[in-house]
């Protein structure tokens, strides 16, 4: 079954302003990654958080995990057009032999 | 100096041929995968190899035959193509198997079955 799902499915904000989007899953997870994909193009790795993390910065990126809630959220601060792509949140479930599971992802546009 | 590479871009075939589709990674990485993405983006693991050892065989019809002749090379070949195959197929691969290591992907092979 499907694990990870984003919320919501489709952002659009102007440059410069804030971007949160969210992710639910099913199971004990050992680690959520998040993932870009820009259009055309393959994934990229952008942040993990380890099941035992609550909290985790990388430039402009901040991931949130609460483990009790099975939900994640990504914010992007003062966004750029350039941040205009779709993002995916990615479980690794306990026990799975790294089955990375990702979600139908959130589009986002970035207006310039 | 691309991590992972695969070939062909596109791919635009009738049902019921052969085709395959190659993966190559200069990354050193000891895993390997294939994953399919639909029309709506779903991204959806379909094979998992480490060093060159099948690990994850996500109920795929038979007629995907993934092959591994050495830890930097994946390739899937697909029997028979149905109209229900055409998605984009991504290659990926991790340092290892160990929880936490991020995939890199290639960029994908769109595949069109008419």
């Amino acid at each position: 079954s499907q694990q990870g799902e984003e919320d919501p499915q489709a952002l659009s904000i102007q440059e410069g302003e804030n971007a949160t989007m969210n992710c639910s899953y099913k199971t004990s997870i050992n680690n959520l990654q998040w993932y870009r994909q820009n259009s055309g193009r393959g994934l990229v790795h952008l942040i993990l958080i380890r099941s035992n993390e609550r909290e985790k910065h990388s430039g402009r990126l901040r991931v949130t995990l609460d483990t009790s809630k099975k939900s994640s959220s990504l914010l992007i601060t003062a966004s750029r057009a350039a941040d205009t792509a779709s993002y995916f949140c990615a479980t690794d479930a306990s026990g799975s032999n790294y089955k990375l599971t990702f979600g139908k992802g959130t589009l986002l546009t970035v207006n310039p | 100096d691309t991590a992972v590479s695969q070939t062909p871009k596109y791919l635009v075939t009738q049902m019921g041929n052969d085709k395959s589709i190659k993966c190559e990674q200069n990354l050193g990485h000891d895993t390997m995968y294939w994953y399919k993405q639909d029309s709506k983006k779903f991204l959806k693991i379909m094979f998992s190899y480490n060093n060159k050892e099948l690990i994850i065989n996500e109920t795929v019809p038979n007629r995907f035959s993934p092959k591994s002749p050495d830890k930097a090379h994946l390739n899937l070949h697909i029997n028979s193509l149905e109209l229900g195959d055409s998605a984009v197929y991504f290659c990926a691969s991790s340092q290892g198997m160990q929880a936490g290591s991020p995939l890199h992907f290639g960029n994908g092979t769109r595949l069109t079955v008419t």
